[in-house]
Order: structure tokens, then C-alpha cells, then sequence
């Protein structure tokens, strides 16, 4: 069965800082890849996404990522964070249902 | 344009009583999923709906049920509620051709007492 995998639990970081989120996802095939965001009090919502071509991909909020598929990766990426990125972030791979990673919770002090 | 709507938003049940969540999905979409997501954890995928069929399901047991009506609109049901059942549902939509691009509702929090 498929099944992904977020390293990093909790993220401390101040702003300005850089990101870089961990996700390793399990399955021989095919797969679309995401990352999705769920700010304090507000809904999951689609960050990127990866479903071929360029395997650097840029979503919302100057977010990118990079799927590396030999190493079945697609880490998450920010040049330099804001206050405002705080918030959950979850990776998820997409086969024939949306499966999600455990979550890392990224909090960015001023 | 309305996004994913789910009422109630928060609910306390004593184990052993059964529970109804419903959900209605963006506007356009036609295929609706449920996840189940416990404190601290990553959304776990329940059950989707598309044309009032059940289409894929997780590994959740049978006392979780589910139903989608013509008008795409969905309900969760769950019997004899353990004090394990206690979380955030959440109900997502999409539209035919799933790409995996959900749009989420804010979710429904049940505390099984």
C-alpha cells in the first residue's frame, strides 16, 4: 500500500529564515504529487502540485518543490519564510485516493 | 461561490450512540471524500462518493457508513461510537477526472465522551 512520510514533526524558524520540508512517499507507479497547508483556523488547502513535466514545481506564496524520483522524494522549499507561513504543512501522494503524510507543524517567530 | 460546507461543526456523543455528518460540496464538483483526522495526525482517507456510489474506501471499519445524494451532497455515518472515533471530519470535493485536487471544508469535530 502506499504511505508517506513527512520527516520533520516541528520546525522552528525565524523569519527570513530558509525551508525545507521532508516528504518520501512509497509506490512503484505512477503518482501525483501535493503539498497541501492548513493555516491556524482556516481549511486544508492545495499549496502545489506535481503531476508531470518540470520536476521543480512552484505553487502559492513563493512555496516550490522537487520531485526527485529516484529518490521517491518531493521536498517542500522556501527561499525565505514569512510570519504568516505558520501553519501545518502535509504532504500527500495521489494514486487512486489522496493519501497524507503525518503533517509538520512550521512555526516562524518575527 | 460556496466552498465545501459541513455541519455541525462541533458535537459531543457518549460511546455507543451513532453520528451523522454531512457535508456539501463546492459548486461544479460531483465526487465527494471523507477523512478522519486525529490530534496530531495527517488526514485519513474514510471513504469517496461519486454518482451516489461508493468508489474507494480506506481502512476504516464497517460501522462507518456513508451516502451521497443526486444532489451530490454527502452524509457521514457512524455507529456505536468508540472513544477512539473522537476527531476532525473532514469532507472534501472534486470533480470527475480525480487529480487528487481536493477543496476541503473546515470540518466537523466529534468528541466521543
Amino acid at each position: 500500500a502506499q504511505s508517506v512520510s513527512q520527516h520533520n514533526h516541528h520546525v522552528i524558524l525565524s523569519e527570513a529564515a530558509s525551508l525545507e520540508l521532508g516528504c518520501n512517499y512509497s509506490y512503484g507507479g505512477t503518482v501525483n504529487l501535493f503539498w497541501y497547508v492548513q493555516y491556524p483556523g482556516q481549511h486544508l488547502q492545495l499549496l502545489l502540485k506535481y503531476f508531470s513535466g518540470d520536476p521543480l514545481v512552484k505553487g502559492i506564496k513563493g512555496f516550490e518543490a522537487e520531485f526527485i524520483k529516484s529518490k521517491f522524494s518531493f521536498n517542500l522549499r522556501k527561499p525565505s519564510v514569512q510570519w504568516s507561513d505558520t501553519a501545518e504543512y502535509f504532504c500527500a501522494v495521489n494514486t487512486d485516493k489522496l493519501i497524507f503524510g503525518t503533517g509538520t507543524r512550521l512555526q516562524v517567530f518575527p | 461561490d460556496a466552498g465545501v460546507t459541513q455541519s455541525p461543526t462541533h458535537l459531543i456523543k457518549t460511546r455507543g450512540q451513532q453520528v451523522t455528518l454531512r457535508c456539501s460540496p463546492k459548486s461544479g464538483h460531483d465526487t465527494v471524500s471523507w477523512y478522519q483526522q486525529a490530534l496530531g495526525q495527517g488526514p485519513q482517507f474514510i471513504f469517496q462518493y461519486y454518482e451516489e456510489e461508493e468508489r474507494q474506501r480506506g481502512n476504516f471499519p464497517d460501522r462507518f457508513s456513508g451516502h451521497q445524494f443526486p444532489n451530490y451532497s454527502s452524509e457521514l455515518n457512524v455507529n456505536a461510537l468508540l472513544l477512539g472515533d473522537s476527531a476532525l471530519y473532514l469532507c472534501a470535493s472534486s470533480w470527475t477526472g480525480f487529480t487528487g485536487e481536493l477543496f476541503f471544508g473546515e470540518g466537523s469535530r466529534l468528541t466521543v465522551l
